[in-house]
């Protein structure tokens, strides 16, 4: 099992529809989470952390699930600038700050 | 304030040459990642420094690859002799202590051909 799985979609929404994507984790020692987007050819950037009671900035949310091991992320009302490839992030903890990326979930926001 | 800083930002080179890449982390941050990304692969960690010391070096390909750090705000991925097989995009990326996010530089774009 990978450390973290998420679908590669694509997926492909209306603007202005909601969207989620899940990630699982298989470390349940895991104590650091992070959602990050990639624009093709770009590098990596982060788009929030995620923390235990669940957490909102603007038109995203994430939560974390300990007990199934899993984070999501939402989307409301998508633009088409939210047209990326989204990477789950799991870290655990230990000082050294290393983490593991999922492979991504490709997201195509059509007008 | 500044990201991280890597260059070149892109490297055109023929097979069997010493290729060098080069990192500047975010001043203040004491952990450093050199990550490889390709569309077959994906994103893969090759090593990671904490306090300039290499912690674990185990994505590290083959003996042609080899990082330093030699102080805090610098460090470089070298590959000699490079192969076409090396082809890919090199990050750069930094983060603080507790738990805090990496955050990339724009990467290495290199092409061996």
């Amino acid at each position: 099992r990978k450390e973290v799985e998420q679908d590669p979609g694509p997926f492909n929404v209306p603007e202005g529809a909601t969207v989620a994507f899940n990630c699982t984790y298989s470390n349940s020692a895991s104590q650091s989470f992070f959602w990050y987007r990639q624009d093709c050819r770009k590098e990596p950037k982060l788009l929030m952390s995620v923390y235990s009671s669940g957490n909102e900035d603007g038109r995203f949310t994430a939560q974390l699930n300990r007990a199934s091991q899993y984070i999501s992320l939402l989307i409301r009302d998508s633009k088409l600038s939210d047209s990326a490839t989204y990477l789950c992030v799991v870290g655990v903890s230990g000082g050294y700050q290393k983490v593991t990326f999922g492979t991504g979930t490709k997201l195509q926001v059509i007008p | 304030d500044a990201g991280v800083i890597q260059s070149p930002r892109h490297e055109v080179t023929e097979m069997g040459q010493e290729v060098t890449l080069r990192c500047k982390p975010i001043s203040g941050h004491n952990s450093l990642f050199w990550y490889r990304q390709t569309m077959m692969r994906g994103l893969e960690l090759l090593i990671y420094f904490n306090n300039n010391v290499p912690i674990d070096d185990s994505g590290m390909p083959e003996d042609r690859f080899s990082a330093k750090m030699p102080n805090a705000s610098f460090s470089t991925l070298k590959i000699q002799p490079s192969e076409p097989r090396d082809s890919a995009v090199y990050f750069c990326a930094s983060s603080g202590t507790g738990g805090q996010p990496q955050h990339f530089g724009d990467g290495t774009r290199l092409s061996i051909l």
